[in-house]
């Protein structure tokens, strides 16, 4: 079966500290990982895909096939970065669905 | 240019009720998608359109749900019946073909009463 697990609902840091946001899945094959965000009023919208490997308003996240994870970074959390993420995968020849974890609400505190 | 566009903003209805939910894609935008956001769901995929057709209706919940898009543009989602169950806000996406960048409408915010 595919998941995607984002066992946090909450996490709450002050503006400097690093943040990781965790992402498990569960997918027989090689799937494409995703970060979708939304910030307070605005679409949800693309943060990162893992097979382009780079760094989006200082976020990275790298797929760890062995641990079937792909964790979202960032060594010091801004208060614009108060969102919610979305881990998201999408599976060989299936169309581009997109199959969502549960979402993280990051709250930055000043 | 214009997003990803979707009508109404907001809709409550009585349960029983039929609703249709419109999205109008980012022109060119040959893929689109409909996802359900609801309390203690997250995101849930309903269903995939290539062109006109539908070769992935997989995340219907019910046959209450259909779906259908014309001109290889504007889709429309119809719930039948609606029950209370179906509350949630409706997300349609578009892109430009799998595999996906897949850019989001504001959502329809649903409430059967």
């Amino acid at each position: 079966a595919q998941r995607v697990t984002q066992p946090e609902k909450l996490l709450s840091v002050f503006k400097g500290a690093p943040v990781e946001l965790k992402c498990n899945y569960s997918y027989s094959g090689s799937p494409e990982l995703f970060w979708y965000v939304q910030y307070s009023r605005q679409r949800l919208q693309l943060l990162l895909r893992h097979i382009s490997r780079e760094s989006i308003k200082g976020f990275t996240a790298d797929l760890n096939k062995g641990e079937t994870s792909f964790h979202l970074k960032k060594p010091f959390a801004q208060e614009e970065d108060s969102a919610m993420y979305y881990c998201a995968l999408s599976g060989f020849n299936q169309g581009g669905k997109l199959i969502f974890g549960q979402g993280t609400e990051l709250s930055v505190k000043p | 240019g214009a997003g990803v566009s979707q009508s109404p903003s907001n809709k409550v209805t009585e349960k029983g009720k039929d609703v249709e939910l419109r999205c109008d894609p980012i022109s060119g935008h040959t893929a689109l998608y409909w996802y359900r956001q609801s309390l203690g769901q997250g995101l849930e995929f309903l269903i995939y359109f290539q062109g006109n057709s539908a070769p992935d209706k997989s995340g219907l919940p019910s046959d209450r749900f259909s779906a259908e898009r014309t001109g290889g543009s504007v889709s429309t989602l119809t719930i039948q019946r609606t029950q209370q169950e179906d509350s949630a806000v409706y997300l349609c996406a578009s892109s430009l073909g799998p595999p996906p960048e897949q850019y989001f409408g504001p959502g329809t915010r649903l409430t059967v009463t």
